[in-house]
């Protein structure tokens, strides 16, 4: 099974600022990571996928980057809206197809 | 635009058995595929599997196999998630996502239902 290790756990910024999620897989995973935005009561959205296409709709202040085993999204110019919980999901395997544990954004 | 839209939430026995549906709208079923994904109160994402009509074929996270059964029914452009032998852990919320690409691809989820909360309680 591919672990996928997020960090930090909690990050507390202000609005305006920029954010820098990581994601870190236990083996390479070429391209083959998407993130997504969990805000509370809501299902999760999907906001990059394949390492750095971002979906339909998604704002140009996310972007996402990486490959192989190091993975990065990244928020500028941060907006209240912005606070939740981001997950990356590797498809790079399917025994089984895994998700991070999290990070929540918390924007001050 | 694809909408999910999910069956409402149950109260279940452990040892029964739970069925959830998830209807789309905006394209016909046999042109994405399913999946499933759950969520434990106050926890991350889990994948369970998921299935496409054309194919009649489904794809299972070792974990739930044996006790899971994701179908489609492209005539009421319709999916089913059976989750059998509940217990107590297995109380969450349970996600149907969908996929447009190549079933035979590991996916990522493009949309997402609304969530469905299934209790398992005694």
């Amino acid at each position: 099974e591919i672990v996928l290790t997020q960090s930090p756990a909690t990050l507390s910024l202000s609005p305006g600022e920029r954010a820098t999620l990581s994601c870190r897989a236990s083996q390479g995973l070429t391209s083959y990571l998407a993130w997504y935005q969990q805000k509370p009561g809501q299902a999760p959205r999907l906001l990059i996928y394949d390492a750095s296409n971002r979906a339909t709709g998604i704002p140009a202040r996310f972007s996402g980057s990486g490959s192989g085993t190091d993975f990065t999204l990244t928020i500028t110019s941060l907006e209240p809206e912005d606070s939740a919980v981001y997950y990356c999901q590797q498809r790079s395997n399917w025994s089984p197809i895994t998700f991070g544990q999290g990070t929540r954004l918390e924007i001050k | 635009q694809v909408q999910l839209v999910q069956s409402g939430a149950e109260v279940k026995k452990p040892g029964s058995s739970v069925r959830v549906s998830c209807k789309a709208s905006g394209g016909t079923l046999s042109s994405y595929a399913i999946h499933w994904v759950r969520q434990a109160p106050g926890q991350g994402l889990e994948w369970m599997g998921g299935t496409t009509p054309i194919y009649t074929a489904a794809t299972y996270g070792q974990k739930f196999q044996g006790r899971v059964t994701i179908t489609a029914d492209e005539s009421t452009n319709t999916a089913y998630m059976e989750l059998t032998s509940l217990r107590s852990e297995d109380t969450a919320v349970y996600y149907c996502a969908s996929y447009l690409g190549d079933f035979w691809t590991p996916p990522f989820f493009q949309h997402w239902g609304q969530g469905t909360l299934v209790t398992v309680s005694s």
